[in-house]
C-alpha cells in the first residue's frame, strides 16, 4: 500500500498562474483533508471531504477550491496564485470524519 | 476564538532524558485530541484521547488527558536520538460555524531535538 501520496512535491509559480495539486489514496478511507503548513502557524485546515459527493471549508478556504473526484482522489485547485500561498501543503486522510489522519508527504509550493 | 497551545516551542535533552510536552486548548464542544510526530516530512499518528485519566501508552511514548483542566501532557522517556521531530497537539471541536460543522485546530508543535 502507497498510503497517501501526492503530486508534485515541488512547485514554483508566478504570480496568477494556476495549479492543481493532486492527492491519491488507496486504504479506501471516506474522508480527505487538505492543510496547508507556515513557519510559526503550524498547520492549518483549508478544505475537506467527509465523504465521496461531499467537500467543506475549514479555517482557511480563499483562494483555493477542491474536488473530490472519487472516493480516492482528492485534488487542491489555486485559480490565481498568490504570493501568500507559498507554502507546504500537506493531504491526508482518515476512516471517517473524527479518526486519527494519514498525511502525504508534502507539496512545496512557490509564488513568485 | 479556538486555541491549541503547546509548550515549549522548543527543548533540548540529550539521550536518555525524560521530557514531558505541553498541550493546552480552549474549545468549544471538544470531541477529541491528537499527537502526532512530524520528521522530515509528513506528520505520523501517535495518539488519540477523548477520556479524561486514560494513559494511552505505545512504548516509551506515553499520553494523558485532563478535560477538567483542559490539557494533554506527551511524555517521552529514555529519550533516543530518533525522537528528534516537531510533536504536535491537534484538538478536534464540534460547532456549528463551520459549514458541516467539523474543525481540527493544531498547534504550532514542540521542536525536540535530543543529543547523544
Amino acid at each position: 500500500n502507497a498510503g497517501v501520496t501526492q503530486t508534485p512535491k515541488f512547485q514554483v509559480l508566478k504570480t496568477g498562474q494556476s495549479m492543481t495539486l493532486q492527492c491519491a489514496q488507496d486504504m479506501n478511507h471516506n474522508s480527505m483533508y487538505w492543510y496547508r503548513q507556515d513557519p510559526g502557524m503550524g498547520l492549518r485546515l483549508i478544505y475537506y471531504s467527509a465523504s465521496e459527493g461531499t467537500t467543506d471549508k475549514g479555517e482557511v478556504p480563499n483562494g483555493y477550491n477542491v474536488s473530490r473526484l472519487n472516493k480516492r482522489e482528492f485534488s487542491l485547485r489555486l485559480e490565481s496564485a498568490a504570493p501568500s500561498q507559498t507554502s507546504v501543503y500537506f493531504c491526508a486522510s482518515s476512516r471517517d470524519k473524527s479518526y486519527e489522519q494519514y498525511f502525504g508527504p508534502g507539496t512545496r509550493l512557490t509564488v513568485t | 476564538e479556538d486555541k491549541v497551545v503547546q509548550s515549549p516551542l522548543s527543548l533540548v535533552v540529550h539521550e536518555g532524558d525524560t521530557v514531558t510536552l505541553n498541550c493546552s486548548y480552549e474549545v468549544t464542544n471538544f470531541r477529541s485530541l491528537l499527537w502526532y510526530k512530524q520528521e522530515k516530512k509528513a506528520p505520523t499518528f501517535l495518539f488519540m484521547l477523548t477520556s479524561s485519566g486514560i494513559e494511552k501508552k505505545s512504548g516509551r511514548l506515553s499520553s494523558i488527558l485532563d478535560k477538567k483542566e483542559l490539557f494533554s501532557i506527551l511524555n517521552i522517556t529514555a529519550t533516543q536520538t530518533g525522537d528528534s521531530a516537531i510533536y504536535l497537539c491537534a484538538v478536534e471541536a464540534i460547532r456549528p460555524r463551520l459549514d458541516s460543522g467539523y474543525a481540527l485546530n493544531f498547534g504550532k508543535g514542540t521542536s525536540l531535538l535530543v543529543t547523544p
